[in-house]
């Protein structure tokens, strides 16, 4: 069955340190990858996805995630981190050519110390 | 922008009443979707729709229906809400190409 795993459930990090978000996804062949931020009282907000191509792929708010096969793999990363990146951090896949339907991670909350 | 209005920020219900969560986009996209988010175990796929009056299941949808008369409207129904019900719901609309999800801000849904 296809699945979406997320190890981290809670990272803390310094304001202007690196950051980097794991995902890591079962799936029969390469999915369509989408890393999503939900910000406080607010829905989701697509930050990048993957469908085909180069594997290193940039995003909004200065944020990238590179596809590895090999390792199944979407990992998120930010050189980086501004105190307003503090939200929660979904990491999803879908079915290439269907509708839209996605299964989600369970989610990463990146909190931001001063 | 695309908006995607939920009807409510916050609801408060009794065991046994049946519940309606609307949701509407102004885009004209096909794809409608409800979503439940708990915490520490993400979103999950209620129901979908790809058409007016369309519908499939997702993957959690027992104790739940769903409505989609109008293709800018798809409401989610609880036909008698129960504790375990209690959660934040979101809907997402889509274009057919699966480009992206455009989120509504979501309905805190308290079962009391």
């Amino acid at each position: 069955a296809q699945s979406v795993t997320q190890p981290d459930i809670h990272i803390t990090v310094s304001e202007g340190a690196s950051l980097e978000l794991r995902c890591n996804y079962s799936y029969g062949a390469t999915p369509y990858l989408f890393w999503y931020v939900q910000s406080p009282g607010q829905g989701l907000q697509l930050l990048l996805k993957y469908f085909s191509g180069d594997t290193l792929v940039q995003g909004i708010k200065g944020f990238e995630a590179e596809f590895k096969r090999s390792q199944s793999s979407f990992n998120l990363r930010k050189p980086s981190v501004h105190w307003s990146d503090a939200a929660e951090y979904f990491c999803a896949v879908g079915e290439p050519g269907n509708t839209g339907k996605l299964i989600f991670g369970q989610g990463t909350t990146l909190q931001v110390k001063p | 922008d695309v908006k995607v209005t939920q009807s409510s920020r916050y609801l408060v219900k009794r065991t046994g009443e049946k519940v309606f969560l609307e949701c509407v986009q102004d885009m004209d996209h096909e794809n409608m979707f409800w979503y439940r988010q708990d915490p520490g175990l993400g979103l999950r796929l209620i129901y979908f729709s790809y058409d007016v009056k369309m519908k499939e299941k997702g993957d959690i949808p027992e104790g739940y229906s769903v409505s989609r008369e109008k293709k800018e409207r798809f409401s989610l129904i609880l036909e008698s809400a129960s504790t375990n019900q209690t959660s934040m719901y979101l809907c997402a609309t889509g274009p057919t190409n699966n480009e992206k999800l455009f989120f509504g801000s979501g309905t805190q849904l308290s079962v009391l």
